[in-house]
């Protein structure tokens, strides 16, 4: 069966320092892999996507992400974090079943401190 | 235009009570979808349509009953709900091109709550 795992329910960094929020994935067929940020009380927008071609991708707001098939990962990094990325951060892997379906991680909520 | 747009923001309802969500967008997707989430949880997907028919139900409880009446508009009407309904709905689209995999656009969310 398909799934993702977070595997840190939080992570707490410094302002400035950088980060890496992990992503595991279980999924038999070429996977599509997006991590998506949430504020409090707010909607899903989509950092960035891997669908195929270059293993590193980046996204919105300084964020980038390594696919790594050996390792069925798919890590969000930053080198350096705001004040303003504390949030909650889920991965996603999507599949095509006769309609498009999405399984969400349990997600990661960061924290900055000044 | 890139934005899902989803009325009400919030909703407070009794159990007996009849009341509809509503979710619009004009980027010409043809694939809407119904997600809930609960607090400190992830989205859990609750149906999928595409080109106006409901193509996937998560094994959805009927109280919860989705309506797409044109490729722009999706609706969920709710009905005798029951306090653990309580959650953020959120609703998404996507361009809805067949066997592709695809980027989701979502709305802000309805925050609901059951009383």
């Amino acid at each position: 069966a398909q799934s993702v795992t977070q595997p840190d329910i939080h992570i707490t960094v410094s302002e400035g320092a950088s980060l890496e929020l992990r992503c595991n994935y279980s999924y038999g067929a070429t996977p599509y892999l997006f991590w998506y940020v949430q504020s409090p009380g707010q909607g899903l927008q989509l950092l960035l996507k891997y669908f195929s071609g270059d293993t590193l991708v980046q996204g919105i707001k300084g964020f980038e992400a390594e696919f790594k098939r050996s390792q069925s990962s798919f890590n969000l990094r930053k080198p350096s974090v705001h004040w303003s990325d504390a949030a909650e951060y889920f991965c996603a892997v999507a599949m095509n079943t006769g309609g498009f379906k999405t399984i969400f991680g349990a997600g990661t909520r960061l924290f900055v401190k000044a | 235009d890139t934005e899902v747009t989803q009325t009400p923001k919030h909703l407070v309802m009794g159990m007996t009570n009849k009341k509809s969500l509503k979710c619009e967008q004009h980027m010409g997707h043809r694939a809407m979808y119904w997600y809930k989430q609960k607090a400190k949880k992830p989205p859990e997907l609750m149906f999928v349509y595409s080109y106006e028919k409901l193509s996937i139900n998560e094994s959805v409880p009927s109280r919860f009953s989705p309506e797409c009446p044109n490729s722009s508009l999706l609706n969920l009407h709710l009905h005798a709900l029951q306090p653990e309904d309580s959650a953020l709905y959120l609703c998404a689209s996507s361009q809805g091109r067949a066997g592709g995999v695809e980027t989701q656009y979502f709305g802000p969310g309805t925050r609901l709550l059951v009383l």
